[in-house]
């Protein structure tokens, strides 16, 4: 089943603002939008972000998220030591009728 | 607090069989979709399995239908994976996942077990 499209690796530096990219089709992304998982080295993933720009309680305000067409972006601003992991979308794919993920996005922070 | 705990991992031969199970507690268990999704060793996040909060519908990934089943005893607050026919690519960590309560969103994992390994070597 195909995934969806995100970069193997960004840095950026610390307390600058960092961009993930998530980028699927009308079926999955364009459709109901995705949520992102954040994953630290040795750890189960941790929900941030569903239907793009919701949070779960108790996920920082720094994490912010939105579509436009088909690519979904996770924005993280203010970058700390702690936000260096792999980053993950997900997605309903109404075409495959199954769930879909990223490849994943590992965020180095300088 | 809300919590999914894995078991039944281990190392298992090509073609062998395997049980994994998720306990679930503090919630409502009968009343949540619950997913298997797989990492791979050095890999990433794979969507394995879906079971309906009431076990009427399941899904599969193509990579393990008709080599895997999803069931649940809502009765135990239990899901479970049979896993047969297993290959070495089936090698993986093995995570429980909650579908999130978010209205008609679906692809929101919100809860999730610490994960069980299955290793699949001669």
């Amino acid at each position: 089943q195909a995934g969806l499209t995100q970069p193997p690796s960004v840095s950026q530096g610390l307390r600058q603002t960092a961009t993930l990219t998530c980028t699927g089709n009308s079926n999955n992304v364009g459709d109901q939008g995705a949520a992102w998982l954040q994953q630290h080295q040795g750890h189960p993933p941790k929900l941030l972000s569903y239907r793009n720009n919701n949070r779960p309680s108790g996920i920082s305000e720094r994490l912010s998220a939105s579509r436009s067409g088909n690519t979904a972006s996770l924005i993280i601003t203010g970058l700390q030591p702690e936000d260096e992991a792999d980053y993950y979308c997900s997605a309903w794919d109404s075409s495959l009728s199954a769930w879909v993920f990223g490849g994943g996005t590992k965020l180095t922070v300088l | 607090q809300v919590q999914l705990v894995e078991s039944g991992g281990g190392v298992v031969q090509p073609g062998g069989s395997l049980r994994l199970s998720c306990a679930a507690s503090a919630f409502t268990f009968s009343s949540y979709a619950m997913h298997w999704v797989r990492q791979a060793p050095g890999e990433g996040l794979e969507w394995v399995a879906f079971i309906q909060y009431d076990g009427r519908k399941e899904k599969y990934a193509n990579s393990v239908k008709g080599r895997f089943t999803i069931s649940r005893d809502n009765s135990r607050n239990t899901l479970y994976l049979q896993m047969s026919s297993l290959r070495a690519e089936d090698t993986a960590v093995y995570y429980c996942a909650r579908e999130g309560p978010y209205g008609d969103f679906r692809g929101a994992f919100d809860i999730w077990g610490q994960g069980t390994m299955v290793t699949v070597s001669s």
